[in-house]
């Protein structure tokens, strides 16, 4: 089992749907969560992070954290054409800790 | 203007060469980390270092070396020992919430 996983793809939706991208970690210990985008051909940019249980809002992002299940989830409202890239979940076991990253989940948002 | 910088974008090597990646900072964080990244792939880490003169190996050390001399840089030395080095590699610092923040990466491809 990997430690952190994502649906590779490709999840395709309608501009203007929610998108929803799911991540799930073995490590049950696990402090804190990211969510990365990356553009194809560019470096992965910070999206927003979440430590505790429940939902974090940043404007159309909504990252949601459940640890008794161990999954972690991104919604994208309203996405646009512009959302179109690879998104990577990645967990950090503790405090100044490596952060384990998933394989990436692409989506395409169609016009 | 903080960020982290990767030179050069686009490298190539022949068989057999050793090629040095560079990777600076001016954002004052202590730890420096190097990550490789494959066609459709997630980040994979090669090292990382939390301090000056001081490094560890990360999942996938062999045929990697690096040095921390300065808190700035953090070079990564592809050795002829790397069999498969065709890749995309990225430097990253971690930040006050441990988030991790991505310099634009290096593209490297054997001849």
């Amino acid at each position: 089992q990997k430690e952190v996983e994502q649906n590779s793809g490709p999840l395709s939706v309608p501009e203007g749907a929610i998108a929803s991208l799911n991540c799930t970690y073995s490590d049950r210990g696990s402090q804190s969560f990211f969510w990365y985008r990356q553009y194809s051909g560019k470096s992965p940019e910070l999206i927003m992070f979440i430590y505790s249980n429940g939902d974090k809002e940043d404007g159309r992002f909504t990252a949601q954290l459940n640890k008794a299940s161990q999954y972690v989830s991104l919604l994208i409202r309203d996405s646009q054409p512009s959302d179109s890239a690879t998104y990577l979940c990645a967990v950090n076991r503790w405090q100044g800790g490596k952060l384990i990253f998933g394989q990436g989940t692409e989506l395409s948002v169609k016009p | 203007d903080g960020g982290i910088t990767q030179s050069p974008k686009y490298l190539f090597r022949k068989e057999g060469q050793n090629v040095t990646l560079s990777c600076e900072q001016n954002l004052n964080h202590d730890a420096m980390y190097w990550y490789r990244q494959d066609p459709g792939q997630g980040l994979r880490l090669i090292y990382y270092s939390q301090i000056v003169n001081d490094f560890q190996k990360g999942d996938i050390a062999e045929g990697y070396s690096v040095s921390r001399e300065k808190k700035e840089s953090f070079p990564l030395t592809v050795t002829s020992a790397q069999k498969n080095p065709t890749a995309f590699y990225l430097c990253a610092t971690t930040g006050p919430n441990n988030e991790q923040f991505f310099g634009p990466g290096t593209r490297l491809t054997v001849l």
